[in-house]
């Protein structure tokens, strides 16, 4: 499904970011996964889910019953959080391609 | 805990010539994947290897091919280098069918970053 995030977002140490990412045409199979990335260093999975609150020890994934839209929560932000974030929605099977839109940068300031 | 191993982390080649990049996947991966990431853009995917058999094909030129062997190590050859090809080029990998039913997550690798002259 395709999806649409903030080009770019700026916070401050210790506060909490929400990423908003808006996918309207998302099919029932699919399920939504975030990741993180550095500058030249290779994606990391954050959290992925499918509906309702996902919550590990890194961030919270919050998904609306219409599952047009979903939030993923950075609490307390720290200056190593800065990196570009991207949302991902689709049903991928065993050994698909993941398709990358166009991520958040998030940028966190002292 | 072991992580994606991708070889060389950098690599410099002229116009023409050929590359090789080697990706050791997690230990119990059975899944490995191919990306591309130019300058200032997204990551792009190549192809993609399930139980050493081309699985799901992107945006990958003819030039390069890949294959994944018995011990589940992958290799990306590219050949007839163009100027454009310079990227940073990501190995991932996934445990497939052994792991958790969790949707595909891919754990990447650091990178081999290519230059062409």
């Amino acid at each position: 499904a395709k999806t649409t995030q903030p080009i770019s977002m700026d916070s401050y140490e210790g506060q909490e970011v929400n990423i908003t990412c808006s996918h309207n045409n998302i099919a029932t199979n699919d399920y939504i996964t975030w990741y993180q990335q550095f500058p030249s260093q290779g994606p990391r999975f954050i959290i992925q889910g499918y509906k309702t609150k996902v919550t590990n020890e890194v961030a919270s994934l919050f998904i609306p019953a219409d599952r047009k839209s979903s939030t993923l929560s950075l609490p307390r932000v720290s200056l190593s959080d800065t990196a570009v974030y991207y949302c991902l929605v689709g049903d991928s099977g065993v050994a698909d391609g993941l398709t990358f839109g166009k991520g958040t940068h998030l940028i966190i300031q002292p | 805990a072991a992580g994606v191993i991708q070889s060389p982390r950098h690599l410099i080649k002229e116009k023409r010539e050929t590359a090789t990049l080697k990706c050791y996947p997690i230990p119990r991966h059975d899944t490995v994947y191919w990306y591309q990431q130019g300058p200032g853009q997204d990551p792009q995917f190549l192809i993609s290897f399930y139980e050493k058999m081309q699985s799901d094909k992107g945006s990958i030129p003819d030039r390069f091919s890949a294959q994944q062997f018995s011990d589940y190590h992958s290799e990306l050859n590219m050949s007839s280098l163009e100027l454009g090809d310079s990227a940073l080029y990501f190995c991932a990998s996934s445990p497939g069918t052994s792991g958790p039913l969790a949707k595909n997550i891919q754990y990447f690798g650091a990178g081999t970053r290519l230059s062409v002259l």
